[in-house]
């Protein structure tokens, strides 16, 4: 338990649905990231957020939105995905942006 | 084009003797070293970090080493143990493409054999 909680674990959804990720954490952290993991890949860095603002977006395709309500919680809205997205979604959390970040079990998506 | 490389992508080690994984980079802005453990189903947990003003660090039976004109890392473990079994992450702080932000390598994936 690392004090990062991810919703749901798994999650299969049609390439027409529309789904959202959820992320908690209350370890006092401001920065906020998602993450995709992909086999054979490096962690990709998908979006930051320090102290509840969007801080990067590193070419994430559209269809992928993230929101931050307050510095505790995180979101990934998800619409009209592909099955490439298929993979492992972490968010993680960190005192400072760039950091030891504490990462969250991940949910992983499965796009049919 | 990777910034942050790890060669080996699995690695067995005897119970016991020294576990050595390594990590090359190419950014000169890196400037804050990580090493990330991952287990199955779990999501990567923070091991030991590095600044680039020192050329080791040691934590218990963990021991980063930084050589900063060769651009490589290694994390040392002494002595491996079975549950040390995981997938090893290396990860780099540093200003890339005009932003700070923290570039992962592919993982090595650790057996230690009892």
């Amino acid at each position: 338990e690392t004090g990062v909680t991810q919703t749901p674990r798994h999650l299969v959804m049609g390439m027409t649905n529309k789904k959202s990720l959820k992320c908690e954490q209350h370890l006092g952290h401001n920065a906020m990231y998602w993450y995709k993991q992909s086999a054979k890949k490096p962690l990709e860095l998908m979006f930051v957020y320090n102290f509840k603002e969007q801080t990067e977006n590193n070419s994430v395709p559209s269809r992928f939105s993230p929101e931050c309500p307050n510095s505790s919680h995180l979101f990934l809205h998800l619409h009209t995905l592909q099955p490439e997205d298929s993979a492992l979604y972490l968010c993680a959390s960190s005192r400072q942006a760039h950091t030891e970040a504490f990462f969250g079990q991940g949910t992983r998506l499965t796009v049919v | 084009d990777q910034q942050v490389k790890q060669n080996s992508p699995s690695l067995s080690v005897q119970e016991g003797r020294i576990s050595i994984l390594n990590c090359d980079y190419t950014n000169s802005m890196f400037d804050y070293f990580l090493w990330y453990k991952k287990y199955p189903a779990e999501g990567p947990t923070f091991l030991i970090s590095i600044s680039s003003i020192k050329d080791k660090n040691e934590d218990g039976r963990f021991t980063v080493f930084l050589n900063k004109s060769a651009k490589h890392l290694s994390l040392h473990i002494v002595p491996s143990q079975p549950g040390d079994s995981a997938v090893y992450f290396c990860a780099a702080s540093g200003q890339t493409g005009g932003y700070q932000k923290v570039t992962f390598g592919t993982g090595t994936k650790l057996q230690v054999i009892p």
